[in-house]
């Protein structure tokens, strides 16, 4: 079974632009969720999407944010990029909704911001 | 509200000595605990999960952590580190058991060395 998959791996963008991140979850998994990983803050929940609805929300601006589609692929996209904004992004998925389920990471989007 | 402290952010051991990272909890219900590691430029890799059902929970690569209500800690061990372990090491605590959410939150992270 392909594990998820994060596209792209590595992005370098400037300061004011915005970016798409996209996750694929593993077949079947219909919750992904979206964490920001940087060496000051650590691992950041963003937030969760299940079902095509997001169901929990990290304390980030506005200016990120998310969406998932029917097959259950999610993207989610930061507008006026900062500096402040660099980081590995993961996603993690897992199956339906209830009970604590095993959550399993993407490789990670690197982006820079200059 | 959940957390988790990782005491101590390096830990170094030598090659075929105990490995023991440090995790202590603080929840207001029963908690759901995990221990995850991640290699250089790679995702996140689930070690093990307590979910209620023993207090000492064995994972892969020759891991295993205990959890300890009355010390609320849930440290991670294995007897014999090989150079392949070193990592680093994430403890954290499901926001809600209940199944609401799948939010997940973190410790600082353990970078774990393993010297020849």
């Amino acid at each position: 079974k392909a594990g998820v998959t994060q596209t792209p791996r590595y992005l370098i963008k400037t300061r004011g632009q915005q970016v798409t991140l996209s996750c694929s979850p593993i077949s079947g998994h219909r919750s992904v969720s979206w964490y920001q990983q940087t060496p000051g803050q650590g691992l950041q929940f963003l937030f969760e999407y299940f079902s095509e609805t997001q169901r929990n929300k990290g304390n980030f601006p506005g200016r990120f944010s998310g969406r998932q589609f029917s097959n259950s692929r999610s993207e989610m996209n930061v507008s006026t990029l900062e500096l402040g904004d660099s980081a590995l992004y993961l996603c993690a998925s897992s199956l339906a909704g209830t009970g604590v389920n095993e959550q399993f990471f993407g490789p990670g989007t690197r982006l820079t911001v200059l | 509200a959940q957390s988790v402290t990782q005491l101590g952010s390096h830990v170094s051991v030598s090659e075929g000595a105990l490995v023991l990272l440090r995790c202590n909890y603080s929840s207001s219900v029963p908690p759901y605990l995990f221990w995850y590691v991640q290699y250089p430029n790679q995702g996140l890799q689930l070690l093990l999960k307590y979910t209620s059902a023993a207090t000492l929970v064995k994972g892969i690569n020759g891991f295993e952590a205990e959890f300890k209500k009355s010390e609320t800690s849930f440290h991670l061990t294995k007897p014999s580190a090989h150079m392949s372990d070193a990592a680093e090491y994430f403890c954290a605590v499901s926001v809600d058991a209940g199944g609401a959410t799948n939010k997940l939150i973190f410790g600082t992270g353990t970078l774990l060395a393993v010297q020849p």
